[in-house]
């Protein structure tokens, strides 16, 4: 089956570090993305993972285990504006179709 | 510039009516897709088209049909609305690779009465 599991909630500090864990079962495994969905806004891409290891974008980076089903997103300094939901998402099956898990909302306190 | 551009933005009818919803992009993508966002804010897909041609349709009711007259447009019918239907639709779009991401477009707030 295919199955993707996050954290529902978390809350940071302004100008602290966060990491949002994601886990994934999916049949042929195509990339892991992380979008960010501000409340009543479309998702917007941050990050494609498709090797192991880290990958850095500016204050957000990602990072993918294929072996354990695992990725983490990871901001940084974080803002006030990083207040949003992080959807962790698998591409796999017989025709790459994005299965999203239910998204973690992350509140950045002052 | 609207990337993808989706109307109406918001729409409110009663149950058994009949909506549609379009879809438009601009990015010369030849992958378009609808997704449901329900109030848990779960996010599923529903179908998807490449170049035309329907590749993704998942255990969705036959009410509702997809049809994509062209690339650059992905058009949502749904017959005899029910409650359950209320959710947030977004239409996305890609290039076929799955290392591409896709864009979202504004969402449709559908809500039955």
């Amino acid at each position: 089956g295919q199955n993707i599991d996050q954290p529902t909630e978390m809350t940071a500090t302004e100008g602290a570090i966060v990491q949002i864990n994601c886990t994934y079962q999916t049949s042929g495994f195509n990339g892991l993305f992380w979008y960010q969905q501000h409340a009543g806004e479309a998702p917007t891409f941050l990050s494609y993972n498709v090797l192991d290891g880290l990958e850095e974008k500016g204050r957000f980076s990602s990072f993918l285990s294929r072996s354990k089903g695992y990725s983490y997103l990871l901001l940084k300094e974080l803002q006030m504006k990083d207040s949003a939901s992080y959807l962790c998402a698998a591409m796999g099956g017989a025709t790459n179709k994005l299965i999203f898990g239910t998204g973690t909302l992350l509140a950045v306190q002052p | 510039d609207t990337a993808v551009s989706q109307t109406p933005k918001y729409l409110v009818t009663q149950m058994g009516n009949d909506k549609s919803i379009k879809c438009e992009q601009n990015l010369g993508h030849d992958t378009m897709y609808w997704y449901k966002q329900d109030s848990k804010k779960f996010l599923k897909i529903m179908f998807s088209y490449n170049n035309k041609e329907l590749i993704i349709n998942e255990t969705v009711p036959n009410r509702f049909s997809p049809k994509s007259p062209d690339k650059a447009h992905l058009n949502l019918h749904i017959n005899s609305l029910e409650l359950g239907d209320s959710a947030v639709y977004f239409c996305a779009s890609s290039l076929t690779s799955p290392s591409y991401e896709q864009y979202f477009g504004p969402g449709t707030r559908l809500t039955v009465t």
